[in-house]
């Protein structure tokens, strides 16, 4: 049973359009994450959720928006997209696990976009 | 701001060898959490250790192994007896001690293990 998973693992696309990539994690963890790997493999983090809320949005486009329509669930769309956002974008989930400063994360597989 | 640098951006090593990568980072934080992470061809994300700051104890799993010296910081990972499979980037992580952190990577070693 896939823990973290992705949709699609694979997408390509033209400049200009708009795409959606959808995470689905089953491990019943309320934070959610979206991790961006650029060309040169550098990993950054883009987006947390915990419970739906959002917590961490690090310096990203207004064309990236997260939707977490409930804790298993953080899709990202992104609009008008651009040459730039070609990358591999990983979602990740981690329990909030009272008394721990530390929950460990677990990555889907990945989503490589490629833009046109 | 946390960061995190591995000086080595490729690394080679014969099978059944010792190897080192090396990791370094910057922080003001007292309380946090370091990791490697193996990224092999398939591109999936697998942790492969982890470290507590608290802890004095160098982290081990098997082959892997961790040389932490947190006044210098400092957090290496020696992989022992190396095998093919372990061809992968690897990465270094830091986790600033809270439920609802984020991790900061370093930019990656790529080892390849030939025979």
């Amino acid at each position: 049973d896939t823990a973290v998973s992705q949709t699609p693992k694979y997408l390509v696309t033209q400049m200009g359009n708009d795409k959606s990539i959808k995470c689905e994690q089953n491990l019943g963890h309320d934070t959610m994450y979206w991790y961006k790997q650029d060309s040169k493999k550098f990993l950054k983090i883009m987006f947390s959720y915990n419970n739906k809320e959002l917590i961490i949005n690090e310096t990203v486009p207004n064309r990236f928006s997260p939707k977490s329509p409930d804790k298993a669930h953080l899709n990202l769309h992104i609009n008008s997209l651009e040459l730039g956002d070609s990358a591999v974008y990983f979602c990740a989930s981690s329990p909030s696990l009272a008394g721990e400063t530390y929950n460990e994360q677990f990555f889907g597989p990945g989503t490589r976009l490629t833009v046109l | 701001a946390q960061t995190v640098t591995q000086s080595q951006p490729e690394m080679s090593v014969q099978e059944a060898e010792t190897v080192t990568l090396s990791c370094t980072y910057d922080t003001s934080e007292s309380n946090y959490y370091l990791f490697w992470y193996k990224q092999p061809p398939s591109r999936q994300m697998i942790l492969v250790i982890r470290q507590e700051a608290y802890k004095q104890q160098n982290a081990t799993e098997n082959r892997f192994s961790v040389n932490f010296q947190k006044a210098a910081k400092s957090f290496s990972l020696k992989i022992s007896d190396s095998q093919l499979g372990d061809t992968a980037m690897y990465f270094c992580a830091f986790h600033r001690g809270s439920t609802l952190g984020r991790l900061y990577f370093g930019r990656g070693t790529q080892l390849t293990v030939w025979p």
